[in-house]
């Protein structure tokens, strides 16, 4: 079946500008989650969604970065008023929340790159 | 807070030597492991997990062992393949549900022939 997807791949925005990343999970997983990897570092975790609910937000840097989650389905991570600090990609997986596998499948990635 | 501290890359191996790529953790109570691969121009997925002390993950020739003792998770393959050039990330997250993954930096292996 499809796994999860992203949109866009790439996103080259001018510092100022707000953006919208968007991931679409794998059909059936409850579970959403953002990350953000910075060059040269480890994933950093923004933000859990359990269904559009999100019981874990304390990875957001900030409050120009904000997240919904329609219903089960896709979400967008928006960053508002980017700086060029918020340059990384940004990766979205998501996974099942019963029948104890809970193994988490990751999308490709948006590259966001701030000038 | 979670923790989980990798050894610096980039790892360069000639084709058929022995891996290991070092992991340590720091976490309240008995995490669940994780190695995740990132091959180049793909998504990160997942290698191999353990769930409880002493559990062995293993996967395509790779393994770790959930050692409680020494808060260790080491990836360990016998004899690597060009194709094994990646980056192996390292990871923990609460058990039994579904929860955020903590993960180490990083490590870049190269492997030649």
């Amino acid at each position: 079946g499809a796994g999860v997807s992203q949109s866009p791949s790439n996103k080259v925005t001018e510092k100022g500008k707000d953006v919208e990343l968007r991931c679409d999970p794998i059909s059936g997983h409850t579970a959403l989650y953002w990350y953000r990897q910075r060059l040269g570092q480890g994933l950093e975790f923004l933000i859990y969604f359990q269904g559009n609910s999100a019981p874990d937000k304390s990875g957001l840097p900030s409050d120009r970065f904000s997240a919904e989650r329609t219903g089960e389905s896709v979400s967008t991570l928006t960053i508002q008023r980017t700086q060029q600090e918020d340059s990384a990609v940004y990766l979205c997986a998501s996974s099942l929340t019963s029948g104890g596998s809970y193994e988490q499948y990751f999308g490709p990635g948006t590259r966001l790159t701030v000038t | 807070g979670n923790s989980v501290t990798q050894m610096e890359g980039p790892v360069t191996l000639s084709e058929e030597a022995f891996l290991t790529i070092n992991c340590t953790y720091t976490a309240t109570g008995y995490p669940s492991l994780f190695w995740y691969v990132q091959y180049p121009g793909e998504g990160l997925q997942l290698l191999l997990k353990a769930t409880k002390a002493d559990d062995k993950g293993s996967n395509k020739g790779f393994e770790a062992t959930y050692r409680k003792e020494t808060t260790s998770f080491h990836l360990e393959k016998g004899s690597v393949q060009v194709s094994d050039s990646a980056v192996y990330f390292c990871a923990l997250n609460r058990p039994g549900t579904a929860s955020k993954l903590t993960f180490g930096t990083g490590t870049r292996l190269q492997v030649t022939l």
